[in-house]
């Protein structure tokens, strides 16, 4: 069974039209939530970690919010240069770690 | 700082050969973990280390060895390859625990065919 799922899939934006990418995950017990930036031939790069519903975080042009079920990821006013695919990943005892299959962001200048 | 470095970055094997895939982090974090990342599944865990000595299985451990004789080394090592072995993997590493906004320092990946 899944624990993670991100949708959509893969998103395309023209420059500066804001969207929200999100990611639901399906037990209890959450310990803290991960948003990470892959850029094709790379290794993920850290963005955020959410602990609790309710909990916001910003960086840049991105806002990561959470709640008892999922996590939403808000691109405003995207450039081309925050083309990449994101991930999210939970966490129930900081050991493991699941991870969706990530958002595949193109944002078209 | 180098942070997390693999070797090699690219690797064909043939099927039933063995190998090592190599991992070192100069940042002195203790929790160091390896993936595999495969076209739509994402990243799975497939063994991780929370110290020098102590190692244990994630989601997809068949098939592949590990140990952590020091805090800055964790080798993967698969036994005998198949073909369903073929992935990228990564090997990440954190403080002890991924919190306090720390969330994993990845690798750059090794990009592994078996044939």
């Amino acid at each position: 069974e899944d624990q993670v799922t991100q949708s959509p899939e893969a998103l395309r934006l023209q420059e500066g039209e804001s969207s929200s990418l999100n990611c639901s995950y399906t037990v209890s017990g959450l310990r803290g939530l991960f948003w990470y930036r892959q850029d094709p031939g790379k290794g993920p790069e850290f963005l955020f970690t959410l602990y609790s519903a309710g909990e916001e975080k910003e960086k840049e042009r991105l806002k990561a919010t959470l709640t008892k079920k999922e996590s939403f990821l808000h691109i405003t006013a995207p450039k081309p240069e925050d083309s990449a695919t994101y991930l999210c990943a939970v966490t129930y005892n900081f050991n493991k770690f699941y991870f969706g299959s990530g958002t595949k962001l193109n944002v078209k200048p | 700082n180098a942070g997390v470095t693999q070797t090699p970055k690219f690797q064909v094997l043939k099927t039933g050969q063995s190998m090592t895939l190599q991992c070192a982090q100069d940042m002195n974090h203790e929790y160091m973990s390896w993936y595999r990342q495969d076209p739509g599944m994402g990243l799975r865990l497939i063994h991780y280390s929370v110290g020098a000595g102590i190692t244990d299985q994630g989601e997809v451990p068949n098939g592949y060895n590990v140990s952590r004789s020091t805090t800055e080394d964790f080798p993967l090592r698969l036994l005998s390859a198949a073909p369903s072995q073929t992935s990228v993997y990564f090997c990440a590493s954190s403080p002890r625990r991924a919190e306090a906004n720390y969330g994993y320092t990845f690798g750059s990946g090794t990009r592994l065919t078996v044939v």
